[in-house]
């Protein structure tokens, strides 16, 4: 059965800096999908920035980034020049491709605190 | 302008009651989801939808069902309410097909406490 860990469950940094969150999965899947939204205090989810197995490239979207470390099964957020708004609680998450398009599996959430 | 949005936002039952949460979408999405959010367990799906009429049990199905009547809504039934169906409830809608169709978008969440 698929498996997405955060062992990180909370981040403090000063802002303007730049932040890694970590995320490894378990898949037999050859191909899946691999994903990072983001919930704010008022509890909006929303999506940030995906990765897909087959790509070598890692993914990039405005300030966030991802370190794709495939056969490490890894799959690490990055976020540069970070702002007091990006303080929020970031899920990682998986979707193999077998599996129904949205059906997700979620890890539990790495809480990024920014301060000035 | 919110795309998904969720009601009741707040809701207190009593055990064995019976409890619709409800979701009305404005993506044109074919795909719903419900999905329940705990604390150390991230979110987990619990039933989905490719469509009107269509309801299919996701990860943890039980003790819940699922109504689809139309493109645009998406219920989540719980017909005989337990404390441990106390949770904060997500609904999420999604294109289904294509690059994007992984790509979910999520309303604001419904928080449940059974007493």
């Amino acid at each position: 059965a698929q498996k997405v860990t955060q062992t990180q469950t909370s981040i403090s940094v000063v802002e303007k800096t730049t932040v890694t969150m970590d995320c490894v999965y378990e898949t037999r899947d050859s191909s899946y999908f691999l994903f990072w939204y983001k919930q704010t205090a008022s509890g909006e989810i929303v999506f940030l920035i995906r990765q897909d197995s087959y790509k070598k490239e890692n993914a990039t979207v405005g300030h966030y980034s991802l370190n794709f470390q495939k056969p490490k099964s890894s799959i690490g957020l990055i976020i540069t020049a970070t702002q007091i708004e990006d303080s929020a609680v970031y899920f990682c998450a998986m979707r193999e491709r077998p599996q129904v398009v949205g059906q997700l599996t979620f890890g539990r959430g790495t809480r990024l605190q920014v301060y000035a | 302008e919110a795309a998904v949005t969720q009601s009741p936002r707040n809701k207190v039952a009593v055990t064995g009651g019976k409890v619709t949460l409800s979701c009305n979408q404005t993506n044109n999405h074919n795909n719903m989801y419900w999905y329940r959010q705990d604390t150390g367990h991230g979110l987990r799906l619990i039933h989905y939808s490719y469509g009107a009429g269509s309801t299919e049990k996701g990860d943890i199905p039980d003790g819940y069902k699922a109504s689809r009547p139309s493109q645009e809504n998406f219920s989540l039934i719980l017909e005989l309410a337990t404390p441990s169906q106390t949770s904060v409830y997500f609904c999420a809608s999604g294109a289904g097909t294509g690059y994007s169709g992984n790509t979910l978008y999520f309303g604001e969440g419904s928080r449940l406490i059974v007493v």
